[in-house]
């Protein structure tokens, strides 16, 4: 059974630094990766997508890189604003039709 | 129209109530799905419709009645819920269900739901 873990589990860090948030999955027998944001009381916005024959996909401020082999995938936040703040979840989605997984969630601070 | 689009967008309700809620798509998304998330949790899958039809029930209680008249549209139907059914509910849409998803899920911003 697919299992996806993300670490840390909250963050805390002054505006202007670059972050790395982390999530592993022990199946790397995975379709596609997927890293959502969520504000508080909302829906998930889909970030990034990073399907298995890639190793990274970047929008803005964001690169997602992904590792099968290792069932790792990194979420990095460069020069990181206020408005960054948010939980940060990711999700993985087996070969075999399985539904998403998603991981616990990282919840970001960023203090002016 | 690349959204998915829920209401209501919040929602309180009384343990004897009947209430729906609903969610809509135009994106020619075939697989629609309704989680449910608690307060600092991630989401719970709770029902899976392909082409229309139910395909993943994940034992969801018969008090979550769920529903899909067409491609676009996917209702949550409620009836006597406790207070511990109270969270955001999410529904979410994607291109397939099966291995073919290439383009990930799209979720809807939720409808909050108190039961008291």
């Amino acid at each position: 059974k697919q299992e996806v873990t993300q670490i840390p589990a909250a963050l805390s860090v002054p505006e202007g630094e670059n972050l790395v948030l982390n999530c592993s999955f022990t199946d790397s027998a995975i379709y596609n990766l997927q890293w959502f944001r969520q504000d508080p009381g909302k829906g998930l916005t889909s970030l990034l997508l990073i399907q298995s024959s890639q190793r990274e996909q970047t929008s803005g401020r964001l690169n997602a890189s992904l590792d099968k082999s290792s069932g790792r995938s990194t979420l990095y936040i460069a020069a990181s604003q206020p408005g960054d703040s948010a939980t940060y979840l990711c999700a993985v989605i087996g070969n075999y039709g399985q539904n998403f997984v998603f991981g616990p969630g990282t919840r970001l601070s960023v203090l002016p | 129209d690349t959204e998915v689009t829920q209401t209501p967008k919040h929602l309180v309700m009384g343990m004897t109530n009947k209430k729906s809620l609903k969610c809509e798509q135009h994106m020619g998304h075939r697989a629609m799905y309704w989680y449910k998330q608690k307060a600092k949790k991630p989401p719970e899958l709770m029902f899976v419709y392909s082409y229309e039809k139910l395909s993943i029930n994940e034992s969801v209680p018969s008090r979550f009645s769920p529903e899909c008249p067409n491609s676009s549209l996917l209702n949550l139907h409620l009836h006597a819920l406790q207070p511990e059914d109270s969270a955001l509910y999410l529904c979410a849409s994607s291109q397939f269900r099966d291995r073919s998803v290439n383009y990930g899920y799209t979720f809807g911003s939720g409808t909050r739901l108190t039961v008291v």
